[in-house]
């Protein structure tokens, strides 16, 4: 049961223009929702995250949207740089401490010249 | 930022044989830490939450006699895939939880490792 689902397994962009990554979820308890960018070989590395008791949150290039009716949240990055091509993952998880983190699938990235 | 150290970053290993992995938090406490497998193509599934000096929690599906954690301190956690097969080749990452000063609210942020590739032939 994919709890955290992102549909698109791959997205190219031109460098430039406005990468939007989407992420679905099922599990309506999840309430803190965070985005990680990962490199071939190497852990997850932190990107921005928002609460349920917002929806959108920005961050430089990055801004994440919530949309908590429809259980989707999005990243957009603007403008898209090479340096961003990357696998992207979505993950939820409950706030407080010690909360595991449930991953979506994640999306590959490719920003082209 | 806090960092999250793992090792080995790769390891070749016999059938049958058993291999620790370490996940070391080197400038925090980590009362918590997470261990991750991800297959090629995959999401990152969790495998177990190791809390220090106690069991740890596993994740439906995932034995506990043949993966082995040990949380015997703050900044240290191990990974024990005992009589690993080659369906155990995988990409294993650990996770440490800690709150950085100043850092989020009610969440406690977690630092990734950078992953150990595990290959059984």
């Amino acid at each position: 049961d994919q709890q955290v689902k992102q549909n698109s397994p791959s997205l190219s962009v031109q460098e430039g223009r406005i990468s939007i990554l989407n992420c679905d979820y099922t599990n309506s308890m999840f309430d803190y929702f965070l985005w990680y960018k990962k490199y071939p070989a190497e852990g997850p590395t932190f990107l921005i995250s928002i609460s349920s008791i917002k929806d959108k949150n920005e961050d430089g290039r990055f801004t994440v949207f919530l949309n908590k009716s429809a259980k989707h949240l999005s990243l957009h990055i603007v403008p898209s740089q090479p340096g961003d091509s990357a696998v992207y993952f979505c993950a939820a998880t409950f706030s407080g401490t010690a909360s595991k983190l449930t991953f979506g699938t994640g999306t590959r990235l490719q920003v082209t010249l | 930022g806090a960092v999250v150290s793992q090792h080995p970053s790769w390891v070749i290993c016999k059938s049958g044989t058993s291999v620790k992995i370490e996940c070391r938090s080197l400038d925090f406490q980590a009362t918590t830490m997470f261990w991750y497998r991800q297959f090629p193509k995959q999401s990152l599934m969790l495998m177990a939450t190791s809390n220090e000096g106690s069991k740890a929690t596993y994740e439906q599906g995932v034995e506990k006699d043949k993966f082995l954690i040990n949380h015997a301190s703050l900044t240290l956690s191990t990974l024990t895939v005992t009589s690993a097969h080659p369906e155990d080749s995988s990409f294993y990452i650990c996770s440490a939880e800690g709150s950085l000063a100043g850092g989020l609210s009610s969440y406690n942020e977690q630092f990734f490792g950078p992953g150990t590739r595990l290959t059984v032939l």
